[in-house]
């Protein structure tokens, strides 16, 4: 089946820029993550959602960061007045979060790589 | 804090020379240990996850192992194709609102030459 898509797959901006970068989810899966990927790191965590709550955004960097998943499919990470430090990969993982039942394997997409000039 | 250091950063090895990667963690109680693999330009892709001490998966070429402390991918006879950066990720049993966020390493970077 397809898996998890993003949209776009490059975006270039200017600092202090407003930009959204979307994120559609595996088909039934409830609980969907955003991370970040700085080149040669890891991805680093910012927000989860289960359903169409954000459960856990202990991982946003500050309050210009924001996003939202309004029907519990799609979501939409949204980046006010951006900077040249906002430059990075933004990762969308998606998976079935049974909660209580163990672990559920997160599914990633290609990603959206973001450069603010 | 929980935290996962992998080495090496980088490994060269040539088509059919077995070696093994390096993940050490700490973590306030493991829920499971995952293996991705990234290649360049795409996001990580899912290769395994154990969940205790002793347990060992396989897959083709690479079999994962786990301990209390760290987490061995083994590669048997590679070839060009495994050429990757390997990403090794913890997630925590018992994570703030209910979150299962991994962390990860900041991965090992496997070139295999022909």
């Amino acid at each position: 089946g397809a898996g998890v898509s993003q949209t776009p797959s490059n975006k270039v901006t200017e600092k202090g820029k407003y930009v959204e970068l979307r994120c559609d989810p595996i088909s039934g899966h409830t609980a969907l993550y955003w991370y970040r990927q700085s080149l040669g790191q890891g991805p680093e965590f910012l927000i989860y959602f289960q359903g169409t709550g954000a459960a856990d955004d202990s991982g946003l960097p500050n309050d210009r960061f924001f996003a939202v998943r309004p029907e519990g499919s799609v979501s939409t990470l949204k980046i006010q007045r951006t900077e040249r430090g906002d430059s990075a990969v933004y990762l969308c993982a998606s998976s079935l979060d049974r909660a209580g039942q163990g672990t559920d394997t997160q599914y990633f997409g290609p990603g959206t790589r973001l450069t603010v000039l | 804090e929980d935290q996962v250091t992998q080495s090496p950063e980088a490994l060269r090895l040539q088509e059919g020379e077995s070696s093994s990667l390096n993940c050490s963690y700490t973590v306030s109680g493991l829920r499971g240990l995952f293996w991705y693999r990234q290649d360049p330009g795409k996001g990580p892709e899912f290769l395994f996850t154990l969940y205790s001490a002793g347990e060992e998966k396989e897959k083709e070429r690479l079999k994962a192992t786990l301990t209390k402390k760290e987490s061995f991918l083994h590669i048997t006879a590679p070839k060009p194709e495994d050429s990757a950066t390997y990403l090794c990720a913890v997630q925590a049993l018992f994570s703030g609102a209910g979150s299962y966020q991994l962390t990860f390493g900041k991965g090992t970077k496997l070139s295999v030459i022909p």
